[in-house]
């Protein structure tokens, strides 16, 4: 069975503050790892598409990095804001498989 | 938005009984991948479909089944409804079956089965 895991679970934290999140997937096999985010009542949005080992991706104070070797990436989010609360889903894609192997998130609450 | 979009929003339907859910893609996708979200944990994969083929399926028995049409919108088919569909049921569109295509997802179909 693989096993896309995600910590923390939930994380809570005040405006300003600056948080990151971790993604831990099977390193064998790696062919590609989403990053979405998900608000209440919304459709869950790309925020990135990794595919190489060492990368490193960015948008907005939203940034990523990835390393295929060791099995995880994290994601970071710079002076968090309100409008940041969501939950943050990663998705891994083993070879082959035409499928998105998902986490269960991390669910992030920004308190003004 | 994404310009996918799913229809029904919600549906409650009874033990036993079949229901059908509907995706459209976003304009050029021709993969279309579905997914049942239950409560506290991530999507699971169902299965996709690549012009109009069933091409991956995830662990999910045959009562579970779908079709793509020549537009690439996509339909999912239960049969012989059970409690633990009771789920939020989520269409992505992608352009192309590759792993670094990004997929674009509706707001989903919140099925309660009762």
């Amino acid at each position: 069975i693989l096993n896309v895991e995600q910590s923390p679970q939930s994380l809570h934290v005040q405006e300003g503050d600056s948080t990151n999140f971790t993604c831990s997937f099977p390193s064998s096999n790696f062919y590609a790892l989403h990053w979405y985010r998900w608000e209440t009542a919304k459709s869950p949005e790309a925020l990135f598409v990794m595919t190489l080992n060492g990368d490193e991706k960015k948008k907005g104070r939203i940034s990523a990095t990835l390393n295929t070797k060791e099995g995880y990436s994290y994601l970071y989010i710079k002076g968090s804001q309100p409008e940041d609360s969501a939950t943050y889903l990663c998705a891994f894609w083993m070879d082959s498989s035409y499928k998105l192997i998902f986490g269960s998130g991390t669910r992030l609450l920004v308190r003004p | 938005e994404t310009g996918v979009t799913q229809s029904p929003t919600h549906l409650i339907k009874t033990r036993g009984q079949q229901v059908t859910l509907r995706c459209s893609s976003q304009s050029g996708h021709n993969t279309v991948s579905w997914y049942q979200q239950a409560l506290g944990q991530g999507p699971q994969f169902i299965f996709q479909y690549y012009r109009e083929e069933e091409n991956g399926r995830g662990n999910f028995p045959p009562r579970f089944s779908g079709l793509q049409f020549p537009n690439y919108s996509s339909e999912l088919n239960v049969n012989a409804l059970e409690l633990d569909d009771s789920a939020l049921y989520l269409c992505a569109s992608s352009l192309g079956q590759a792993p670094g295509a990004e997929a674009f997802f509706g707001q989903g179909t919140r099925l309660t089965v009762v």
